[in-house]
């Protein structure tokens, strides 16, 4: 596409509900990154990929926090039993090749935990 | 880990008035992006420079690495220009690091 997709924009969802992010990065780049911004803040890096595999997971911030990049393409960040502090705008970009490759963000989806 | 500092944290302009923003890191870069960041959230590309200086319209962005810092200048600031700026880098020696951001700064430009 011509720039990076992210649904749902906006997504409210009760505490202890499983939620699912997508990101459509553009087409053929290879990496692909989520990150988190809280009010105020930069954004936080979460996980990064490079091809199918997780190249970077240490951002993670614990095991309910998990994403996969089957195909290579798009990429979906799956956060279970949310919390009410999970309540951020997580972000996904994309670049053509690794870290040292220029990255583009998407729009972000705004995820509030009720 | 790597530090990215920005200063200064707010600015306040006129219009027509110019400004530089600094990006301060703590080790050596690969990769340093500046962002601007809209009222909506978007995060918009300003310039890929891990070194030189690059320019675009009224911007223009120098980096000296060996140094570890990085510049952003506006000049003849419109109110569009508000939002916050965001510094980003990828450090050098770790490959599999993605970008690190600095906390921004903040420019609000009034007529």
């Amino acid at each position: 596409g011509a720039g990076v997709s992210q649904t749902p924009s906006n997504k409210v969802t009760e505490k202890g509900k499983y939620v699912e992010l997508r990101c459509d990065p553009i087409s053929g780049h290879t990496a692909l990154y989520w990150y988190r911004q809280s009010l105020g803040q930069g954004p936080e890096f979460l996980i990064y990929f490079q091809g199918t595999g997780a190249a970077d997971d240490s951002g993670l911030p614990n095991d309910r926090f998990f994403a996969v990049r089957p195909e290579g393409s798009v990429s979906t960040l799956k956060i279970q039993r949310t919390e009410r502090g999970d309540s951020a705008v997580y972000l996904c970009a994309s670049s053509p090749g690794g870290v040292n490759t220029e990255a583009f963000f998407g729009q972000g989806t705004r995820l509030t935990v009720v | 880990g790597i530090q990215v500092e920005q200063s200064p944290p707010d600015l306040i302009l006129q219009e027509g008035a110019n400004s530089t923003l600094r990006c301060n890191f703590s080790d050596s870069v690969n990769n340093l992006q500046w962002f601007h960041q809209n009222p909506w959230g978007q995060l918009i590309n300003l310039f890929y420079i891990p070194s030189g200086t690059k320019q675009n319209g009224r911007l223009s962005a120098t980096t000296v690495a060996t140094e570890r810092y990085s510049l952003l200048y506006i000049s003849s600031s419109q109110t569009t220009d508000s939002g916050v700026y965001f510094c980003a880098v990828a450090l050098r020696n770790q490959a599999g690091t993605a970008l690190i951001f600095g906390k921004g700064t903040t420019l609000s430009v009034s007529s």
